[in-house]
Formats: C-alpha cells, structure tokens, sequence
C-alpha cells in the first residue's frame, strides 16, 4: 500500500549561500532551546542552544535567534555547504527538574552545488 | 561518532514477538533517553533514566518497557509487537537529567513483519 509519512518542509539553498531555518515553538514554559542535525542514516547530532535569557548566540557558522514574544526560533548558516544537507530539528525543553525535550517535525535542507 | 552505541542496528522480528534494544551511553554520562522515530510520527520520546532510576515518560506504550543497569547501559524491551511498531529507535544520553545537549547513538531499525 501507499506510505504516509511526515510532509517536511524543505529548504532548497544554492551553495555558499545563507540559509535561514525556522521553527516555531508551543510551550511558554520553554526555556532551552535546542537546534538538531540529522543526516541520512545517522542519529540527531547537537548544534547549537540558548536558553531564554539571550536571544541570540553565533557558533561555528551556525546562528541561532530566538523571538519569545512570539515564540519562534531561527537557525542561520552561513555560506552553506554541501555536507549541510540534511534534516534539521528544533527543540524545547524546560528547566527545574526534567521535562522532557520535545522535538519540532524537522526541516530538511538541501544545498544545491 | 558520538560515543552513544546502540545494538543492534537492524532487527527484524514477526508481529507478537518480544525484542530487546541495547544502548551504552558516553562514558561519564548518566543520563539515557529513549526515543522513536517513524514516517508519520517524527521524532518521539519514550523515557528517560538518570543514574538506574526512571526520571521522566514520554509517549511510551504499556507493551515497551526500559531500565538503566548499574553500569549506566540501558535495555528497550519491546513485546506484542505490532506492524505499526517499526521504525528507527534512538537513545541519547547526557551528562544531567535536564535534557540539555543529548548525544545519540546511530539507531536501532525495527522492521515487524
């Protein structure tokens, strides 16, 4: 029979240039934020995070921007690069004691050469 | 390679059988999460132990049960199996218990036939 699955979003980018990622988020007790890779074949690998108290924190060509007025995360990469491709997760978390992370649908990016 | 071993990476098995997923988490880390990956349902999370003791349940069915041995190594046992059971299983692992900055294994694939 016919598969269902996820509708990801897609992100066609031409190399080199940026890519802008978005993600919104549901819970208003979230306070750490989390950016996942997830390339073919292979477990989520952490990015970036920030937690509530900044709104913008830059790693390694990697930005993320976090809007809580109106609960939205971006993840910026700069000069994007082939082995960029891949599926990227958003996720939240809240601090004081566990709560679970939760994990956006993802958005997968694929860098045209 | 993110320290996190899962075996084994595929297991194929009938509907009702019982199966079980093995995870050794990063050295040093004593937190092990769980979660499942599927076509239509994305990336959900199972539990969570910290340090042998269950900290926090996710969308875990009564079928599926975990532990965290005194070695910090986890066990996913998976029983009654059903077709909608397959799919990619995840564990991570982390330093604490607030779920910041997992690292996850390869995966463990799951085909119920």
């Amino acid at each position: 029979g016919e598969s269902v699955g996820l509708h990801l979003p897609t992100l066609s980018v031409q190399e080199g240039d940026n890519s802008i990622i978005n993600c919104a988020y549901s819970n208003s007790a979230s306070d750490y934020f989390i950016w996942y890779k997830q390339e073919s074949g292979k477990g989520p690998q952490f990015i970036i995070d920030i937690r509530s108290n900044m709104d913008k924190r830059q790693g390694q060509r990697v930005t993320v921007l976090l809007n809580k007025t109106v609960k939205h995360l971006s993840l910026q990469i700069a000069a994007t690069q082939p082995g960029d491709s891949a599926v990227y997760f958003c996720a939240e978390g809240a601090s004081g004691g566990y709560q679970k992370v939760t994990f956006g649908i993802g958005t997968k990016l694929q860098v045209i050469p | 390679d993110s320290g996190v071993t899962q075996t084994p990476k595929h297991l194929i098995t009938a509907t009702g059988q019982r199966v079980t997923l093995r995870c050794s988490p990063r050295s040093g880390d004593l937190s092990v999460y769980w979660y499942q990956q599927s076509l239509d349902q994305g990336l959900q999370f199972l539990i969570q132990y910290y340090n042998g003791e269950e900290r926090a349940k996710g969308n875990i069915l009564e079928r599926f049960s975990a532990q965290q041995f005194p070695d910090l190594h986890s066990e996913l046992n998976l029983s009654s199996l059903e077709l909608g059971d397959s799919a990619l299983y995840f564990c991570a692992s982390s330093v604490g218990s607030s779920g910041e900055k997992l690292f996850f294994g390869s995966g463990t694939q799951l085909s119920v036939l």
